[in-house]
């Protein structure tokens, strides 16, 4: 069975600290996602990466870094957290087929970040 | 698509009858995909449908089907006999350019036994 692996399921951090959240695939994909989930406001984009050491910028990057070493592998970094990153943050991933995302994405089971 | 809008932030339905959700999106391409995921309080997404723009035929997966609409840029997501199970929040996702997803707000469903 195909799977998105997020490392924590649930995480309380204090205000200030260096936050991973770490993601990890194994089904080879190229592409891999971290959105942020918080109510109605839906999924949005932080950053995506279509292959090792490459990222990009989502709509919403700010107060957060990446980090994607080996390809199974894709992290979420937030430098000095801040109360207003509490979320529900979910990793994706789908492969690269040349027709866009024709598969759609292989969602983790999300992790939710509280800080305080 | 640049903006995805799911008008109904959420609905009931009883168990066995049909609900119709509805999402409309903005886009300039020609030639995408289409998805809708669910999301039960287990929190997992779980992809339910895919379309492709292309294709005039509505997709259909046991009791899901779409009623797309390319012109009108419409695709909404019907799902008959309903049950109990399928309370969960149902997003919305057009392909928004090269490989990602848009997503849009969500829509609550609630099935009453």
């Amino acid at each position: 069975d195909v799977k998105v692996t997020q490392s924590s399921r649930y995480l309380v951090k204090r205000t200030g600290e260096k936050v991973f959240l770490e993601c990890v695939q194994d089904m080879d994909h190229e592409n891999m996602f971290w959105y942020r989930q918080d109510p109605g406001l839906g999924l949005r984009l932080i950053y995506f990466s279509y292959d090792v050491k490459m990222k990009e910028k989502g709509d919403i990057p700010e107060g957060y870094s990446v980090s994607r070493e080996k390809k199974e592998r894709f992290s979420l970094i937030l430098e000095s957290a801040s109360t207003n990153q509490t979320s529900m943050y979910l990793c994706a991933s789908s492969m690269s087929d040349g027709q866009g995302a024709s598969e759609g994405y292989t969602f983790g089971s999300g992790t939710r970040l509280t800080v305080v | 698509a640049q903006t995805v809008t799911q008008s109904q932030p959420e609905m009931s339905v009883q168990e066995a009858e049909t609900v119709t959700l509805s999402c409309t999106y903005d886009t300039s391409e020609s030639d995408y995909y289409l998805f809708w995921y669910k999301q039960p309080p287990s929190r997992q997404m779980i992809l339910v449908i895919r379309q492709e723009a292309y294709k005039q035929q509505n997709a259909t997966e046991n009791r899901f089907s779409v009623n797309f609409q390319k012109a009108a840029k419409s695709f909404s997501l019907k799902i008959s006999d309903s049950q109990l199970g399928d309370a969960a929040m149902y997003f919305c996702a057009p392909q928004g350019g090269s490989e990602k997803l848009v997503f849009g707000k969500g829509t609550k469903l609630t099935v009453n036994p």
